[in-house]
């Protein structure tokens, strides 16, 4: 069973800066399998990135999504208020579909 | 547009079985999967299980294989995950959301579902 784990647990940033988010896999993943999404208090999750890389519909330019093998990272270039969320990283894989425990973004 | 709209909260006793529906549109519905997560209160997302609407076939996350029955009814374009033997660690939102394997990804969801057990 392949086991993601977020990194960091809380960042605490202020807005305009980058947040760099980080995804490790207990063993090596296809990076077409490795998914991001934004959760917001009392929201549902959405979809930001797929493939690792690959923004889904909509989503601004300022994320971004890299990584191979056990390690991946999603990228907010620039933080914006609304940015402001937990991040959950997930991979689609064989019998099991897991979610990392998630990054928690707070302002600073 | 793709929507999942799911059904309302419910309260149970501990041991009963509750039944959540999933009702899709803006898509055909046999062409994608439906996943369903689940988010116990201040905590992460829990993968369960799948379903293919186009053939029946299921994936579920070891935890909840023997108490999770998923169920789909394509003429109405609604998915069904009713969970049995309720605990009050089953307390949590539950979600579903729509499986594209061609991304890899859960690009809809719907709403979630807030299940209370409690006696």
């Amino acid at each position: 069973e392949i086991v993601l784990t977020q990194s960091p647990g809380t960042l605490s940033l202020s807005p305009g800066e980058r947040a760099t988010l980080s995804c490790r896999a207990s063993q090596s993943v296809s990076s077409s399998y490795l998914a991001w999404y934004q959760q917001k208090p009392g929201q549902a999750p959405r979809l930001l990135i797929y493939g690792s890389s690959t923004r889904a519909t909509g989503i601004p330019d300022r994320f971004s999504g890299s990584g191979s093998g056990t390690d991946f990272t999603l990228t907010i270039s620039r933080l914006e208020p609304e940015d402001f969320a937990v991040y959950y990283c997930q991979h689609f894989g064989g019998t099991l579909w897991m979610f990392g425990q998630g990054t928690k973004v707070e302002s600073k | 547009q793709v929507q999942l709209v799911q059904s309302g909260t419910e309260v149970k006793k501990p041991g009963a079985s509750v039944k959540v529906a999933c009702k899709a549109s803006g898509y055909t519905f046999t062409s994608f999967g439906i996943s369903w997560v689940r988010q116990a209160p201040g905590q992460g997302l829990a993968w369960m299980a799948w379903i293919s609407p186009y053939n029946g076939n299921t994936k579920f996350a070891q935890e909840f294989q023997d108490r999770v029955t998923l169920t789909t009814d394509t003429s109405t374009s609604t998915a069904y995950m009713e969970l049995k033997s309720l605990r009050s660690d089953d307390t949590a939102m539950y979600f579903c959301a729509r499986v594209d394997v061609v991304v890899a990804a859960s690009d809809s969801w719907g709403q979630g579902t807030l299940v209370t057990v409690s006696s």
